[in-house]
C-alpha cells in the first residue's frame, strides 16, 4: 500500500494564503482522486475538497485543490486566511482496491 | 439537508463487541460508500473499511480485517460497524462518513475493565 505524508503543521497570518502538501508515496497521485477534510478542535471532519478540486455546497472558494504529477503530490490551498481556518486538515486517497488512506494531518495556526 | 446520525456514547470491556448505527437522510443512501474512521484520543484519522450500499460489498483495511463488520440496511437508511475482541486500543471516536459529504458527528467507544 502507498503513505500520503504532509508537513505536520504550518502558520500564516490572516488574510495571507497557505499551501498544505500531501505527498503519495508510490502509485501515481493522478491515478485516484484526492479528498481534503477539516477538523476543528472538539469535532468532527468536515469535507472541504473531494475529487482533486471539488468545493461541497457551502464551502467557501477560498479553499482550493490541486494535483501535480511532477512531485507527485496534492495540495490544498487557503487563501484570505480567517481565524476560523484554525485546525487540522487531512488528505485522503485510495489505491486500484479501493482501500482508502489518509495522511497524518496538518496543524494549521492562524496566528 | 444531508446529515449523518451516528448512535450514543458507549462503554465496553475488553473483549466484548460494540456495533454503532449512522442513520443517513437528505440523499439516496445508496447512491454514496459509506466509510467508517477510527479516531484514537489525540491521533489522527484510520480508515476502517466502506460498504456500498447498493450491493452490500464491504472492503476492510487490514489492520481490522477478520474484527470489523460492516454493513447497510436500505430499508432504514442505516449503516453499521460492529467491532469484536475490543482491546484498550480500539478506544477512540468513530465516524461514518462519505467521501465527498459530511460526516457523522462521532461515537465514542471507550473499552475499559
Amino acid at each position: 500500500n502507498f503513505m500520503l505524508t504532509q508537513p505536520h503543521s504550518v502558520s500564516e497570518s490572516p488574510g495571507k494564503t497557505v499551501t498544505i502538501s500531501c505527498t503519495r508515496s508510490s502509485g501515481s497521485i493522478a491515478s485516484n482522486y484526492v479528498q481534503w477534510y477539516q477538523q476543528r478542535p472538539g469535532s468532527s471532519p468536515t469535507t472541504v475538497i473531494y475529487e482533486d478540486n471539488q468545493r461541497p455546497s457551502g464551502v467557501p472558494d477560498r479553499f482550493s485543490g490541486s494535483i501535480d504529477s511532477s512531485s507527485n503530490s496534492a495540495s490544498l490551498t487557503i487563501s484570505g486566511l480567517k481565524t476560523e481556518d484554525e485546525a487540522d486538515y487531512y488528505c485522503q486517497s485510495y489505491d486500484s482496491s479501493n482501500h482508502r488512506v489518509f495522511g497524518g494531518g496538518t496543524k494549521l495556526t492562524v496566528l | 439537508e444531508v446529515q449523518l446520525v451516528q448512535s450514543g456514547a458507549e462503554v465496553k470491556k475488553p473483549g466484548a463487541t460494540v456495533k454503532i448505527s449512522c442513520k443517513v437522510s437528505g440523499y439516496t443512501f445508496t447512491d454514496y460508500y459509506m466509510h467508517w474512521v477510527q479516531q484514537a484520543p489525540g491521533k489522527g484519522l484510520e480508515w476502517m473499511g466502506l460498504v456500498d450500499p447498493e450491493d452490500g460489498e464491504t472492503i476492510y483495511a487490514e489492520k481490522f480485517q477478520g474484527r470489523v463488520t460492516i454493513t447497510a440496511d436500505t430499508s432504514t437508511d442505516t449503516a453499521y460497524m460492529e467491532l469484536s475482541s475490543l482491546r484498550s486500543e480500539d478506544t477512540a471516536v468513530y465516524y461514518c462518513a462519505t467521501d465527498s459529504g459530511p460526516w457523522g458527528q462521532g461515537t465514542l467507544v471507550t473499552v475499559s475493565s
